[in-house]
């Protein structure tokens, strides 16, 4: 079946240090593909989106490119905040509207 | 008040015991979904519902069911409470047509 992959955490960076999550899927075609943000005490938010091979989802910094021939959607930032800590989560769908799948979330911490 | 509200917000109950969770939505949404986060594991679907007369089996269904009151209320029940059960639940809805998912706060639930 469908699978998300995400690099193991936590990440720990320094303020404005560069940032990269790594998320592969398993999918049969092409699905479309999402990073979510969890913030403490929260619940999931939308981060950016890429629904077709080679889309580029942007939101406050963050970027992802959707690339069908490594299967891969990785999460980059230039200069990380420590507002950025969160747990970041990988997932994909097949169509609007429907059920997603998700990574196991990577956990982010940023010092000051 | 939120989008979408869950109840309670934390719950400590006793193996064997039923106890229900419950969902409410004031985005219109038709799709409602149940899922369960797990430290390393991400986020798993429980039950998903398309629209009131529509229920479905998520990955993890096995010992829970749900219910869909009318279009803006969904309410997962735990029969029997198991400690393996002690997990962050996530109600969350969908439009169809579109992508953007919208997560109520979670509750977390502790069966001792």
């Amino acid at each position: 079946g469908d699978s998300v992959t995400q690099m193991e955490g936590p990440v720990t960076l320094s303020e404005e240090a560069f940032l990269t999550i790594n998320c592969t899927y398993t999918a049969t075609g092409y699905p479309s593909l999402f990073w979510y943000v969890q913030y403490p005490g929260e619940g999931l938010q939308l981060l950016l989106k890429a629904t077709k091979a080679d889309d580029k989802g942007s939101n406050k910094g963050f970027e992802a490119t959707y690339r069908k021939e490594t299967t891969s959607f990785h999460l980059e930032k230039g200069s990380v905040q420590v507002s950025d800590s969160a747990v970041y989560f990988c997932a994909l769908s097949w169509e609007y509207g429907n059920k997603l799948v998700f990574g196991a979330g990577t956990i982010l911490r940023v010092k000051s | 008040d939120a989008d979408v509200t869950q109840t309670p917000r934390n719950r400590i109950t006793k193996t064997g015991k039923r106890i229900m969770l419950e969902c409410s939505q004031t985005k219109g949404h038709d799709r409602m979904y149940w899922y369960r986060q797990d430290p390393g594991l991400g986020l798993r679907l429980i039950y998903y519902s398309f629209d009131v007369k529509d229920i479905n089996k998520g990955e993890i269904s096995d010992g829970y069911s749900v219910s869909r009151q009318a279009q803006a209320k969904f309410s997962l029940s735990l029969e029997s409470a198991i400690p393996n059960q002690t997990a962050l639940y996530f109600c969350a809805t969908s439009e169809t047509g579109t992508y953007g998912y919208t997560f109520g706060s979670g509750t977390r639930l502790t069966v001792v």
